[in-house]
């Protein structure tokens, strides 16, 4: 089967630092990816992992164990335009799997001056 | 560059009817996936294109289908809807170089409304 679980909800003060963690059962695994969505918006590309480690992209890094079946997404310096959800989503292996995204149902980040 | 566009943006629909959606993708991207999203179920991948073939499909019904036309543009149809079809229609174009696959990008999508 498939599973992917993030937390729901999470609150944090401007300024902060945030994890979202995100764990993953999935039928063969080719990559995870993190995308950030604003209310009534479509999801923006954050963030790519296929190798265990730190990727770090400015505010944003993303870690990964493969062997753990987790990742996890740190956001540093929050702002309040930093709320929004945060997704983590899965591609599956093989060659049927290349781009298509098992996605979590994505944790609402709220943050608070 | 211009993104992923998707028209139209809003739609309602009467139950039974049929849609027809469309996607055109990044300038040199050549794989297009749909991706159907509702408050309950999230996102939910439906299929992928590349080259005019689908070469993935998630666990729809065959009320979904789609197509890919030879400049990568790609539309989907839903047909005989159903209340349960009322969802936002994402459309995520990616580059592809040989075997290798890069990330997604999402057009703002189609709000579709059944009543």
């Amino acid at each position: 089967g498939q599973n992917i679980d993030q937390p729901t909800e999470m609150t944090a003060t401007e300024g902060a630092i945030v994890q979202i963690n995100c764990t993953y059962q999935t039928s063969g695994f080719n990559g995870l990816f993190w995308y950030q969505q604003h209310a009534g918006e479509a999801p923006t590309f954050l963030s790519y992992n296929v190798l265990d480690g730190l990727e770090e992209k400015g505010r944003f890094s993303s870690f990964l164990s493969r062997s753990k079946g987790y990742s996890y997404l740190l956001l540093k310096e929050l702002q309040m335009k930093d709320s929004a959800s945060y997704l983590c989503a899965v591609r599956p292996a093989g060659a049927g799997g290349y781009n298509k995204l098992i996605f979590g149902a994505g944790t609402r980040l709220a943050v608070h001056p | 560059k211009a993104g992923v566009t998707q028209t139209p943006r809003y739609l309602i629909k009467t139950r039974g009817q049929q849609v027809t959606l469309s996607c055109s993708p990044i300038s040199g991207h050549r794989s297009v996936s749909w991706y159907q999203q509702t408050p309950g179920q999230g996102l939910q991948f439906l299929f992928e294109y590349f080259s005019e073939t689908q070469r993935n499909k998630g666990n729809f019904p065959g009320r979904f289908s789609g197509r890919q036309f030879s400049n990568s543009r790609s539309e989907m149809n839903v047909s005989t809807l159903e209340l349960g079809d009322s969802a936002l229609y994402l459309c995520a174009s990616s580059l592809v170089r040989g075997t290798a696959s890069y990330e997604q990008y999402f057009g703002p999508g189609t709000r579709l409304t059944v009543t």
